[in-house]
């Protein structure tokens, strides 16, 4: 089946540092959504990517979209206790009939 | 502010229960959609609703039924509940517009199967 993969499945960083989570399908995207879960939250959206080779920010948050549409990636820097949680990935496919599979998602523990 | 509401915070149930989770929001969202939750699965779609009284199956539709007979609500039914559908389960909205918005999620339910 139509698969995102995401990757790492859990981060630890130290506070201050930078971090990265990729998300990689196996079949091209018409776009891809991130989200944001808080221990005990529910996902929130944070960002939606369309275009091949698209860059967008979010303060220290930095969302790109792959040439092919088959991969993204978030960048954090300077993480902040307040970026603990899980971020999700979600594709969306014209193979899948446009519905949005989320990738397993990246589990973020900022240590102190 | 779109707002979806759950039910149920926790619910315990029996093997063999029927179970209805029930799921409203107020944003008049043609889109409704609900998925389970698991450790490194991400979230799963097991049936959405395009309309009042239409459904489709997700990913993982087997052991689950849903009914929309109002546009603001669509439910969950475990017909005969089993272990494996201990699990949490989300709620979620969007526009008529799908392909272009965000979904919108409730706060979940934790749904344990004893």
């Amino acid at each position: 089946g139509q698969q995102v993969m995401q990757i790492p499945q859990y981060q630890h960083v130290q506070e201050g540092e930078d971090f990265t989570t990729y998300c990689n399908s196996s079949t091209t995207l018409s776009n891809i959504q991130w989200y944001k879960q808080r221990p005990g939250g529910h996902p929130v959206f944070l960002i939606q990517l369309v275009k091949s080779g698209e860059v967008k920010k979010q303060k220290r948050l930095t969302f790109q979209f792959g040439e092919a549409k088959k991969n993204s990636s978030l960048h954090i820097t300077a993480t902040q206790t307040t970026d603990v949680g899980t971020y999700f990935c979600a594709g969306r496919m014209k193979a899948a009939g446009n519905k949005l599979t989320f990738g397993g998602g990246t589990r973020v523990l900022v240590k102190p | 502010d779109v707002k979806v509401t759950q039910s149920s915070r926790y619910l315990v149930k029996r093997t063999g229960e029927k179970v209805f989770l029930e799921c409203v929001q107020d944003m008049d969202h043609e889109n409704m959609f609900w998925y389970r939750q698991d450790p490194g699965l991400g979230l799963r779609l097991i049936y959405f609703s395009y309309d009042v009284k239409m459904k489709e199956k997700g990913d993982i539709p087997e052991g689950y039924s849903v009914s929309r007979e109002k546009k603001e609500r669509f439910s969950l039914i475990l017909e005969s509940a089993s272990t494996n559908q201990t699990s949490m389960y989300l709620c979620a909205s969007s526009p008529w517009d799908g392909d272009n918005q965000p979904q919108h999620f409730g706060d979940g339910t934790r749904l344990s199967i004893l």
